[in-house]
């Protein structure tokens, strides 16, 4: 059985840093792309971060420069470095496992959620 | 950026009834369009596949269609499961866009 599982998420000023851990497993983790989607409360689904097979990374313009994507292939592990966050960054961040070379999110994990507040 | 436009933004139907909900893009995706259904405090869950495939465990009344930059998505006879907040999302380029859900309420 496929599981995705988020830690990290919590309460944290604005401009401070958070890193969020997703742990894979059921699945053979070094053969997929890996996502970050988000959702505010109440509101819609935001493509936050990709990571490709290779190692190659994409992002939005809303996070890119201040967000990075990292895996671990060994720990089967799947990260979301968040610097300069703002209260716009506050949402659940789901992890998503993407089906191979077409974009699409075929299984997420339950979520974590982010609070950017002072 | 792909903006994706949904309509209508929510819906009241009956059990029973066949549901119709659209998804426009502002340029053609060909047929890179996907299909998720969330439940409340639940994750999303992948419904329909470029376009018209239809993903493993998901009832035969959901059915997609279309190409270019319209589409639909169709639940012939609405179940009391149903009764969920619907997103299309492209996966044509990055970066990745999801229209803005429709909610699909119990009459």
């Amino acid at each position: 059985e496929v599981q995705l599982v988020e830690s990290g998420g919590g309460l944290v000023q604005p401009g401070g840093s958070l890193r969020l851990s997703c742990a894979a497993s059921g699945f053979t983790f070094s053969t997929f792309d890996m996502h970050w989607v988000r959702q505010a409360t109440g509101k819609g689904l935001e493509w936050v971060s990709a990571i490709g097979t290779a190692g190659d990374t994409y992002y939005p313009g809303s996070v890119k420069g201040r967000f990075t994507i990292s895996r671990e292939i060994a720990k089967n592990s799947l990260f979301l470095q968040m610097n300069s966050l703002r209260a716009g960054d506050t949402a659940v961040y789901y992890c998503v496992r993407g089906r191979s070379s077409s974009w699409l999110f075929d299984c997420w994990g339950q979520g974590t959620l982010v609070t950017v507040s002072s | 950026d792909i903006q994706m436009t949904q309509s209508p933004s929510s819906l009241s139907a009956s059990v029973g009834d066949r549901v119709t909900i659209t998804c426009r893009a502002s340029q053609s995706i060909s047929s890179s369009l996907n299909w998720y259904q969330q439940k409340p405090g639940k994750a999303p869950n992948l419904l329909i596949y470029a376009a018209s495939s239809l993903q493993s465990g998901v009832p035969s009344r959901f059915s997609g269609s279309g190409s270019g930059s319209d589409f639909t998505l169709t639940i012939s006879s609405l179940q009391p499961e149903d009764f969920a907040i619907y997103y299309c999302q492209q996966s044509y380029s990055t970066p990745l866009t999801f229209g803005g859900g429709t909610k699909v309420e119990i009459k």
